[in-house]
């Protein structure tokens, strides 16, 4: 089975500064995965996804994710983080089937 | 630009009720996912449709049933609720060209609390 592990339930960070919320990943194949983030009361938004190609992939609202085969790893990075980005982030993984398995979430704080 | 559409947003009902969730995909996605996330927890895929036939099967009870109708709308239908059905319900579609890797995308969700 695939799966995806998000060891963090939180992150906190102060405005401006880099951020990186962490990702790992087991998978039989290639792993196929994504990012997305939870604003309260709202539905999750696609911010990128790996399939293949380059490790380090762009996504929306200025976020990036690096891809390491090796560390079997997919983390979120920002370069410099805004108040406005503290929601919920989750990891995915997308399996055999159409759908998705997400990991348990990161709470992203970033304090003013 | 047209998204996933849910109705309704809340939903209260009471325990041995049932209920009816709606969702209309994307223009042209030709692919619909429900998923089930409970207080604090990560979305739990419950059953998908792709071109109106059931696709893939995930942890969705028995007492839930689901269609994608021929507008490609699809609707969760949910029997015998009990306490624990309480959850927020995600419908998300994917398609319109982007293939089998592309990207779901989610609607707002049904809050649906059983009391």
């Amino acid at each position: 089975a695939q799966s995806v592990a998000q060891p963090e339930d939180q992150v906190n960070v102060a405005e401006g500064n880099p951020l990186t919320v962490k990702c790992t990943y087991s998978v039989s194949g290639n792993p196929y995965l994504f990012w997305y983030v939870q604003y309260p009361n709202r539905g999750l938004q696609f911010l990128l996804k790996y399939i293949t190609g380059d490790n380090l992939v762009k996504g929306s609202y200025g976020f990036e994710a690096e891809f390491n085969k090796s560390q079997t790893s997919f983390h979120l990075k920002k370069p410099s983080a805004l108040v406005s980005d503290s929601a919920l982030y989750f990891c995915a993984v997308r399996d055999g089937r159409r759908a998705l398995t997400f990991g348990s979430g990161t709470r992203l704080q970033v304090q003013p | 630009a047209a998204g996933v559409i849910q109705s309704p947003r809340h939903l209260i009902k009471e325990k041995r009720e049932t209920a009816t969730l709606k969702c209309y995909p994307i223009p042209r996605h030709d692919t619909v996912y429900w998923y089930q996330q409970g207080p604090g927890q990560d979305p739990q895929f419950l059953i998908s449709f792709y071109e109106k036939m059931q696709s893939d099967k995930g942890s969705i009870p028995d007492r839930f049933s689901a269609q994608q109708f021929s507008d490609y709308h699809s609707e969760l239908n949910m029997s015998s609720l009990e306490l624990g059905d309480s959850a927020l319900y995600f419908c998300a579609s994917s398609g319109g060209g982007t293939g089998w890797d592309g990207e779901q995308y989610f609607g707002p969700g049904t809050r649906l609390t059983v009391t």
